[in-house]
């Protein structure tokens, strides 16, 4: 299947720093990426979805202005979490669509573990 | 967006076959089934895709009745490397996928 990669795997940081989680296709091209959030024992929570070369579409109740998302190319988006905090604590997961045969398959990251002290 | 609807937990014992029910009443014409597998602390992983009838492949068997309102993932004989969560979702195409609970199958030896 296509391959989704995710960078950093892992994040620590203080609270009220930022940080820039990047999410690749590495064998094909997806104009289109979703962001998820996933607590511990949850199912994932659709975040966003990142459009390449327009701006993000958010889902209810996710802040767009803590959660910078941006799709510079056709194979890289990136999810900003601004001026973190504990509770922004989480595993971040992409995803991309991508064509395979007669249908088209949405594959995911290996996801990033954030934690925020 | 079809919602997906399945058991919150199983439990099984390896080598036996699991059968996993997913419900999705509100399917659009254009949406496929699709089964992911997660292990905890990684993202999903794609299992099995299909729209109508049985679909098989090295690691499961979808099937899928002519309402397309339900489908079963099967998993022959189990092993404990399949303790995991297994989420079943439906869209077309670019459309955002709205996850479910998942179904938690837990292996017993």
């Amino acid at each position: 299947g296509a391959v989704v990669s995710q960078h950093p795997s892992r994040v620590i940081c203080k609270s009220g720093t930022s940080v820039k989680i990047e999410c690749r296709s590495l064998d094909f091209q997806a104009t289109t990426m979703f962001w998820y959030r996933q607590f511990p024992k949850q199912s994932l929570m659709l975040m966003a979805t990142s459009n390449e070369g327009s701006k993000a579409t958010y889902e209810q109740g996710v802040e767009k202005d803590k959660f910078l998302i941006n799709h510079a190319s056709l194979t890289l988006s990136t999810l900003t979490v601004t001026s973190a905090h504990p509770e922004d604590s989480s595993f971040y997961i992409c995803s991309a669509w991508t064509s395979g045969g007669r249908t088209d398959t949405q594959y995911f990251g290996p996801g990033t573990r954030l934690t925020v002290l | 967006l079809a919602k997906t609807t399945q058991p919150i937990s199983m439990d099984s014992y390896e080598g036996q076959e699991v059968n996993i029910t997913c419900s999705h009443n509100n399917i659009a014409t254009n949406d496929y089934i699709t089964w992911y597998q997660q292990f905890p602390s990684q993202g999903p992983r794609f299992i099995i895709q299909g729209y109508k009838t049985k679909v098989t492949n090295e690691v499961a068997s979808l099937f899928i009745p002519a309402d397309r309102k339900s489908s079963t993932l099967s998993l022959p004989r189990v092993s404990l490397s399949d303790t995991a969560v297994y989420y079943c979702l439906v869209g077309f195409n670019t459309d955002k996928l709205i996850f479910g609970t998942g179904t938690r199958l837990q292996v017993f030896p």
